[in-house]
């Protein structure tokens, strides 16, 4: 258990669904991620929020929509999404932004029909 | 643009053998790196990480090396258990210090 929880474990979606990915960490930390984890490539991060405040948005698409209430809660809102957008979503959180070391959920294993 | 690869995708090792895994990176700024371990339907796990002022470190059966000269670091595991099988991601800190930049990993695969 890393602390950091993320649910649904599995999420299967046509493309004019809307969805959301929860992802919520015990570990009291100051700074949340997303990442999306396809097969075969690095880790790519998507947002990043620090103290709440959106502080990274690596030129994702607008079908993806972050949202973070407080510290230790993250969502990413989903909408309109096509087959590319198939893969592991994985959350982190850190004690603070950027520079430290990430804590991973299991992550959401999304699949796009 | 940064970027972190990894020399092989895949690496079988017997069990009870020392694994070297390796990574390459492109950023000669990067003053961080983090080993991670991703097991099959977990996240990445933090194994061990390096701060440039130091060219190795040593954890429980892990160990770190790093090369700023050509850019490179590795990752040792000794005696490899099957437990040890998932795979293997570098991670370094990017120009700004602000975001890592990971590698695409390497599956360890821990034959009997």
């Amino acid at each position: 258990e890393t602390g950091v929880t993320q649910t649904p474990r599995h999420l299967v979606m046509g493309m004019t669904n809307k969805k959301s990915l929860k992802c919520e960490q015990h570990l009291g930390h100051n700074a949340m991620y997303w990442y999306k984890q396809s097969a075969k490539k690095p880790l790519e991060l998507m947002f990043v929020y620090n103290f709440k405040e959106q502080t990274e948005n690596n030129s994702v698409p607008s079908r993806f929509s972050p949202e973070c209430p407080n510290s230790s809660h993250l969502f990413l809102h989903l909408h309109t999404l096509q087959p590319e957008d198939s893969a592991l979503y994985l959350c982190a959180s850190s004690s603070k932004g950027g520079s430290d070391i990430q804590y991973f959920g299991a992550g959401t294993r999304l699949s796009v029909l | 643009g940064e970027s972190v690869g990894l020399h092989l995708p895949t690496l079988s090792v017997q069990e009870g053998d020392n694994s070297i895994i390796n990574c390459a990176y492109s950023n000669s700024a990067s003053d961080y790196f983090i080993w991670y371990k991703q097991e099959s339907g977990k996240g990445p796990q933090f194994i061990i990480d390096i701060r440039s002022n130091m060219d190795k470190r040593q954890g429980q059966r892990v160990t770190v090396l790093l090369n700023k000269t050509v850019k490179h670091l590795s990752l040792q595991i000794a005696a490899t258990q099957p437990g040890d099988s998932a795979v293997y991601f570098c991670a370094a800190l990017d120009n700004y210090g602000q975001n890592f930049v990971f590698g695409p990993g390497t599956r360890l695969s821990v034959l009997p």
